[in-house]
């Protein structure tokens, strides 16, 4: 079974421009999440997906953040300007059921910008 | 609100060695708590979880922790280090509501 992908592994972007993470979680898991770390910092809750709704987007820094989820399968995550601050890992996670469930991460994106 | 406290950033011992990451807890509500690992490179991985049944909790590769709520701590505990158990250690919380707080992490330094 395929874990949790996400796409790209690593990108570099100047200031001002934009950048698109995608994540592909677990088949048949309907609850997603995004995380972020920044350098040396701890890893930070961004927002939770139950299937293509957002049940929890409270972490979101800014509304140059947009999370969409089509049809309950992949989820994007797109910033819009990237700005400095932006740059760390971004994780996805994938659950199914309960709340004390384990939830599946992806390898990260590594976000520079410049 | 749930917070996670991970003493200790870096965490040196020699091959076949006790290992102890230490992780308290702070939550108003009963929590649930992980210990994650990342290796270089890879996501992170489980491994193993508190969800209020036992309070010693055996997880994957030989680790194990204890939950002790009169101390809010969840430590986590390798009888004897290998030279694979080098990666960094996330003690994480939450109490249902399925967002996980970590801490800062822990990278465990094993030497020969």
């Amino acid at each position: 079974e395929a874990g949790v992908t996400q796409f790209p592994s690593h990108s570099v972007i100047e200031k001002g421009q934009t950048v698109t993470l995608r994540c592909d979680p677990i088949s048949g898991h309907d609850n997603l999440y995004w995380y972020r770390r920044v350098m040396g910092k701890e890893i930070k809750f961004l927002l939770h997906f139950v299937k293509e709704s957002k049940q929890d987007e409270s972490g979101m820094p800014n509304n140059r953040f947009l999370a969409e989820r089509t049809g309950g399968t992949y989820s994007t995550l797109k910033v819009q300007p990237a700005e400095l601050e932006d740059s760390g890992v971004y994780f996805c996670a994938s659950s199914q059921g309960l709340a004390e469930n384990e939830q599946f991460f992806g390898p990260g994106t590594r976000l520079t910008v410049l | 609100a749930q917070s996670v406290t991970q003493l200790g950033s870096h965490v040196s011992v020699s091959e076949g060695a006790l290992v102890l990451l230490r992780c308290n807890y702070s939550s108003s509500v009963p929590p649930y708590l992980f210990w994650y690992v990342q290796y270089p490179n890879q996501g992170l991985q489980l491994l193993l979880k508190y969800t209020s049944a036992a309070t010693l909790v055996k997880g994957i590769n030989g680790f194990e922790a204890e939950f002790k709520k009169s101390e809010t701590s969840f430590h986590l505990t390798k009888p004897s280090a290998h030279m694979s158990d080098a990666a960094e250690y996330f003690c994480a919380v939450h109490t249902g509501f399925q967002k996980l707080v970590f801490g800062t992490g822990t990278r465990l330094l094993v030497s020969p």
